[in-house]
């Protein structure tokens, strides 16, 4: 079964760097995943697409402090130099043969 | 300038219908793959239901399998879902979202902002 897991929460002060992870289930490490931002009473916002082989897309207008990586089965966002407004919920995605995939969130708190 | 605007949200009594609509604007709808998401309150995202640009091939969730039906019109650029059999658990802010692409290759790149469902008698 297609799953991804995230913790359910970080934290990190303004002006630091912080790395969120999204595992994927066993037997789904090749998975390519996309990473989404939430913040508080918004919609979310698609922020990259990250590939098993680190390869990444971004979308538009998310600012160079956002990066990925990958490691195996992990699928890592990168924010360095935080602000404010990085504060939210951070959900990855994936897909796979008529399905599609949401892990449970990581709410990101900045100091 | 690209937009997602979903509409059709409301109050509804269990074992009703409701339509939520979605209308695009500032992308060609008509090659865009499409998905519905919603999020229950104080829940996280839950994916419910995709359909390739030309509507010819749809996947739903368990959950609403049977249930929603999701539909498009391209020459309106309007996205939709039927929602019937309408359950407490349905109860979420429903969000439309473009899939760039192959939708069975590529993430969900445009989101909409949401409208409200809430299913209570």
């Amino acid at each position: 079964q297609l799953v991804l897991t995230q913790s359910p929460s970080a934290s990190a002060s303004l002006g630091a760097s912080v790395n969120l992870t999204c595992t994927l289930s066993s037997g789904h490490i090749s998975y390519a995943i996309a990473w989404h931002q939430q913040q508080p009473e918004k919609g979310p916002r698609f922020l990259i697409k990250l590939s098993s082989d680190g390869s990444h897309t971004k979308g538009d207008g998310i600012p160079d402090r956002f990066s990925g990586s990958t490691s195996g089965a992990e699928r890592y966002l990168s924010i360095s130099s935080l602000q404010s407004e990085d504060e939210a919920d951070y959900y990855c995605q994936t897909w796979g043969t008529g399905v599609w995939v949401f892990g449970g969130g990581t709410k990101l708190t900045v100091l | 300038q690209v937009h997602l605007v979903e509409s059709g949200g409301g109050v509804v009594q269990p074992g009703r219908s409701l339509r939520l609509s979605c209308a695009a604007s500032g992308f060609s709808f008509d090659t865009s793959g499409m998905h519905w998401v919603r999020q229950p309150p104080g829940k996280g995202l839950e994916w419910v239901a995709i359909i390739w640009y030309d509507g010819g091939t749809t996947y739903y969730a368990d959950s609403v399998k049977g249930r929603f039906t999701i539909s498009r019109d391209n020459s309106k650029n309007t996205l939709y879902l039927q929602m019937n059999s309408l359950r407490a658990e349905d109860t979420a802010v429903y969000y439309c979202a473009r899939v760039y692409g192959v939708p069975s290759l590529n993430p969900i790149d445009i989101w909409g902002q949401g409208t409200e469902v809430t299913v209570s008698s």
